[in-house]
């Protein structure tokens, strides 16, 4: 099955400043790969996704890249807020599979004012 | 974009009861509903997935007749944990995936089960 690796597990930014967390995949029939934000005691929310036949996708300050070739994807935050600071899950998913999406073991982003 | 709602926000229960939360998507009908469960800083594990008029899939390990699943309309699915104890004790988290949208997977906002 599908295996999603998602680095760093903690990352602390100044206000500011980019924040890039990356994760990979090991299944080349994935094609669909969302980025979700969660706080505290609370769902996870989309915030943006990218599906294998394309590269890049930007929206305002956020980002996110795909390599399919080397199985890897980024997001990419510029210009950090402290409202950014939550818990932010990748996944990779293969809509043959019944739409099962397989989740990064999440990154816990501190933006300090 | 779309909503998928849950009820009860938090429940809490004694050792031995039942609790049934609600999923519910509000503005599109959902072919198919997961559910997830989440242990404090960790990422969410899936269950199981329920697809509208038939059973559920579970996961492998979790216990199909202690948490029924029942997805009877294409904007209700409910989880039941049956006869909970303390270790049952986690977030539960439902998310829908729409006919309307077949690659955006919709979260609602989870239900905080605490069993006495």
């Amino acid at each position: 099955g599908e295996n999603v690796e998602q680095h760093p597990s903690t990352l602390s930014v100044q206000e500011g400043d980019s924040a890039v967390i990356k994760c990979t995949y090991s299944d080349s029939a994935s094609n669909y790969f969302p980025w979700y934000k969660q706080e505290l005691g609370k769902g996870p929310q989309l915030i943006i996704d990218i599906r294998s036949n394309v590269g890049e996708k930007k929206d305002q300050r956020i980002a996110v890249t795909l390599n399919k070739t080397a199985k890897h994807f980024s997001l990419h935050i510029t210009e950090t807020q402290p409202e950014d600071s939550a818990v932010y899950f990748c996944a990779a998913r293969d809509n043959t599979n019944a739409g099962k999406s397989t989740f990064g073991d999440g990154t816990t982003l501190t933006v300090k004012p | 974009g779309a909503v998928v709602s849950q009820h009860p926000s938090w429940v809490i229960c004694k050792s031995g009861t039942s609790v049934k939360i609600e999923c519910r998507s509000l503005d599109f009908q959902a072919t198919t509903m997961f559910w997830y469960r989440q242990f404090p800083k960790q990422s969410l594990m899936l269950m199981a997935t329920s697809n509208e008029g038939s059973k559920a899939t579970y996961e492998q390990g979790v216990e199909k007749d202690k948490f029924l699943i029942n997805h009877a309309s294409l904007t209700l699915s409910t989880l039941t944990v049956t006869s909970a104890h303390p270790e049952d004790s986690s977030f539960y988290i439902c998310s829908a995936l729409g006919t309307a949208y077949s690659y955006e997977q919709f979260f609602g906002p989870g239900t905080r089960l605490t069993v006495l």
